[in-house]
């Protein structure tokens, strides 16, 4: 049990399909991340959030929707995808800032997306 | 700006022998780094993090790492490997000037045979 829950863990959809990504943290941590692994390429940070409010986006298409309606729940919604978003996207959360005070991430399982 | 390399995409060792997992950093101000650690079907978790403290940090599962600015490295060692140990292991910087951002390495996926 990692304290940072993501369902669902395998997920296909094609490419007119509308799905969520779910994240749910039980640590009491005040932030939250998406980040996209794909074979063969570092870790992708996507969005970042901080008490709610998102403090990050680091260029990603609008076809993906970050919702963060509380400090513990965090939604990845999907719309229009292409076949190149197919990867493991994994959600993060921490107590503090890891950038400024190292404080460590803590990751969910994933979920594993294919697109069709 | 800050990067980070790992220095093989693949360590093969055999039960019983060192591992080592090479990690060079490039950063602009004092770095802090960190491994992870990704076992099949799992997120990450933290092996060990050095933040200018003692240069040698020891981690879980008895991996340590050694933090050398004069080579720019903070390579991964274990005296003996586990089969438990095969997994993928990502090194990282951050720091304190660069926001929030975490850079990670492409990972080392290490094999253990018996």
């Amino acid at each position: 049990e990692t304290g940072v829950t993501q369902t669902p863990r395998h997920l296909v959809m094609g490419m007119t399909n509308k799905k969520s990504l779910k994240c749910e943290q039980h640590l009491g941590h005040n932030a939250m991340y998406w980040y996209k692994q794909s074979a063969k390429k570092p870790l992708e940070l996507m969005f970042v959030y901080n008490f709610k409010e998102q403090t990050e986006n680091n260029s990603v298409p609008s076809r993906f929707s970050p919702e963060c309606p509380n400090s513990s729940h965090l939604f990845l919604h999907l719309h229009t995808l292409q076949p190149e978003d197919s990867a493991l996207y994994l959600c993060a959360s921490s107590q503090g800032t890891p950038g400024i005070d190292n404080s460590p991430l803590h990751f969910g399982n994933g979920t594993r997306l294919t697109v069709t | 700006a800050q990067s980070v390399t790992q220095l093989d995409s693949h360590v093969s060792v055999s039960e019983g022998t060192p591992v080592l997992l090479r990690c060079n950093y490039s950063s602009s101000y004092s770095p802090s780094l960190f491994w992870y650690v990704q076992h099949p079907n799992k997120g990450l978790q933290l092996l060990l993090k050095y933040t200018s403290a003692a240069t040698l940090v020891k981690g879980i599962n008895g991996f340590e790492a050694e933090f050398k600015k004069s080579e720019t490295s903070f390579h991964l060692t274990k005296p003996s490997a586990h089969m438990s140990d095969a997994a993928e292991y990502f090194c990282v910087v951050s720091a304190y000037q660069a926001g929030t951002a975490l850079i990670f390495g492409k990972g080392t996926t290490l094999s253990v045979s018996s």
